[in-house]
Order: C-alpha cells, then sequence, then structure tokens
C-alpha cells in the first residue's frame, strides 16, 4: 500500500482553468503539507494542515487554496492556472508536526 | 532568503569514491537536520537526520557531519555506488516544525 498517494501523476491544462490534485495518506499523519519543486528542483513548502487547521502559509497567491475533509486528505485546488505554476508539486505528512516526513511520488503540472 | 545553502549543484564520482555534499544555514533556531534523497519521478526520501547535540551520526554508508559553531552540516557517502546517482537535499526544520530544504545536489556516480 502506499504510504502517501497523489492523483493524478501529470495534470496538463491551458491557461486560466481551475485544476485539483489530490493527496491522501494512511499513515495515521496528522499533519499534511504541499510543497512546490521548480524546474531547478528547489523545494519550496506552501501549506501545512495539522487537524484541519491551516497552520503555515508561505507567499503563495491566493489562487492556490488547500482543501482538508479530514485527516487524512490534503487536496491542492489552483484556480486561474498561470504558466509560471508548471511545477511538481508534492504532498507530505508527518505525526505531530514532527520529523520524518513521508512524501508522495508527486504531481506533475504543466501549463500550456 | 535562503535559509539553507547547499553545495555543490551537482557532483560526479567514481564508483567505490566518497561523495561530500555540504549545508550551510542562518537560523539557529534550527534543531533537526534531515538528509533526503530523490530519484528521478520520485518523491524525496528521508535517508539520515541528526540534531546538533551530536557531532556526528552513521548509517551504513551514509555519515553526517555537524558543526554548531559554523552552522554547516555535510553528508559523506562512502564507497559510493551507480545506484546512488539521485539528487541530494539537505534540509533543516525549525521549532516551528517546517521543513526547509537545500537547493539540492545531483550525485551522478560513474561505473
Amino acid at each position: 500500500d502506499t504510504a502517501v498517494s497523489q492523483t493524478p501523476k501529470y495534470l496538463v491544462t491551458q491557461m486560466g482553468n481551475d485544476k485539483s490534485i489530490k493527496c491522501e495518506q494512511n499513515l495515521g499523519h496528522d499533519t499534511m503539507y504541499w510543497y512546490k519543486q521548480d524546474s531547478k528542483k528547489f523545494l519550496k513548502i506552501m501549506f501545512s494542515y495539522n487537524n484541519k487547521e491551516l497552520i503555515i502559509n508561505e507567499t503563495v497567491p491566493n489562487r492556490f487554496s488547500p482543501k482538508s475533509p479530514d485527516k487524512a486528505h490534503l487536496n491542492l485546488h489552483i484556480n486561474s492556472l498561470e504558466l509560471g505554476d508548471s511545477a511538481v508539486y508534492f504532498c507530505a505528512s508527518s505525526l505531530e508536526g514532527r520529523e520524518g516526513y513521508t512524501f508522495g511520488s508527486g504531481t506533475r503540472l504543466t501549463v500550456v | 532568503q535562503q535559509q539553507v545553502k547547499q553545495s555543490p549543484q551537482s557532483l560526479i564520482v567514481q564508483k567505490g569514491g566518497i561523495s561530500i555534499i555540504n549545508c550551510a544555514y542562518e537560523n539557529t533556531a534550527f534543531d533537526y537536520f534531515p538528509w533526503y534523497q530523490q530519484f528521478p519521478g520520485k518523491g524525496p526520501a528521508l535517508l539520515i537526520a541528526i540534531r546538533p547535540d551530536v557531532s556526528e551520526k552513521k548509517e551504513g554508508r551514509f555519515t553526517i557531519s555537524f558543526n554548531k559553531s559554523a552552522k554547516q552540516f555535510s553528508l559523506h557517502i562512502m564507497d559510493s555506488q551507480p545506484g546512488d546517482s539521485a539528487t541530494y537535499f539537505c534540509a533543516a526544520m525549525n521549532a516551528g516544525n517546517m521543513l526547509t530544504f537545500g537547493g539540492g545536489t545531483r550525485l551522478m556516480v560513474k561505473p
């Protein structure tokens, strides 16, 4: 069983569209994260959710919104997609925000 | 502001050699320093980690050296193998439990 799973793995869409990326973890973790990896491989945190509360929000455009229906899921919704949003997005989870983040395999988003 | 600086950006090592990747941090509140390994098409995976109360930690062929006064830490891969070819990230975590990554090092181990 995959510990942290993301869908879809690949997403190609046009500018201006709205899209969602789903993430699920079966580790019993209570904190989930979204990271963005750009073309230079740099990993930057976007959001963190703990017990359905947003506890970290970096300088991310408000076109991006995380949605967590329960502790096991943290979805990423993106409105009005722009070319610069093209990247690989990783979901991760941890227990009580402690070390040992577990990452998903990523979603490669391409905006054309 | 990049809080964790990693070097080199890329590294080529012969099989059997030692790979060394260095990181420096600025935030003295960081208290946990992991290294992650990422293969193409995969997410980062925890490789080894250290806390600032020790100067070295070894797990198999992988060793972290930590210098608290210099705010630097490094990963040494002994007897490097082609299967070690991947991108390596150092990271640091502060009391707010946010994992901040370095810029990554692409390691290639030649047979």
